[in-house]
């Protein structure tokens, strides 16, 4: 069965600190994506990792892909509350069956 | 307008009722997408168009009828839907078929009575 798991899927953390959610899958994928979605909004897309080693960074935030590993992170660098939102995780598994598995997401607050 | 937009935002319909909610997308892609989106499950995927035709209906029960006209515009219309259907329903197109990111509405939020 094709998964795609993020943890944790709830995440409360001060601001200016430091934390990885991390996003594991179970096919073999060599593309993944990163979205964000506050409360009551779209997803709105952060990151796009197209080969293994790809590393991508904006701002206070900053996504890797290990193919290998069947691996994404998203690292969090000195959180501010700005970032406070449910951040998704979606595998691009190509063909049919629609292209992106997503993961639960994972709600991130950060407080003062 | 830019970017996908649904409408309407809200809804609130009983189960004999027929509603349709409509997404348009001003970014010249060729393929859209519906999706579900439910509390503490992941994104579901409903209904795939590319160039206006349907390539992928996942499953989806039939009282979930979605319509094409081009590939500019996407309908799901609704009709003696379930109060297990409530949900956020969000539009996506991309540039082709498969063609990985995404770029999403903010979402019709249906609540069935």
């Amino acid at each position: 069965e094709l998964k795609v798991e993020q943890n944790p899927l709830f995440l409360s953390m001060q601001e200016g600190k430091n934390y990885t959610i991390y996003c594991n899958y179970s096919t073999t994928s060599d593309r993944l994506y990163w979205y964000r979605q506050d409360p009551g909004k779209s997803l709105e897309s952060l990151f796009v990792l197209l080969s293994n080693g790809a590393v991508k960074q904006e701002g206070r935030l900053m996504a890797s892909l290990d193919t290998k590993a069947r691996l994404s992170t998203l690292h969090i660098t000195a959180a501010v509350h700005d970032l406070s939102a449910t951040y998704f995780c979606a595998v691009d598994i190509g063909g049919s069956q629609g292209n992106l598995i997503f993961g639960k997401g994972t709600k991130l607050s950060v407080k003062p | 307008e830019t970017g996908v937009t649904q409408t309407p935002r809200h809804l609130v319909m009983g189960m004999t009722n027929k509603k349709s909610l409509k997404c348009e997308q001003h970014l010249g892609h060729n393929a859209m997408y519906w999706y579900k989106q439910s509390a503490k499950k992941p994104l579901e995927l409903m209904f795939v168009y590319n160039f206006k035709e349907q390539t992928e209906n996942n499953s989806v029960p039939s009282r979930f009828s979605p319509e094409c006209p081009n590939s500019s515009h996407l309908f799901l219309h609704l009709h003696t839907l379930q109060p297990e259907d409530s949900a956020l329903y969000l539009c996506a197109s991309s540039q082709g078929l498969y063609a990985g990111e995404l770029f999403f509405g903010e979402g019709s939020r249906l609540t069935v009575l």
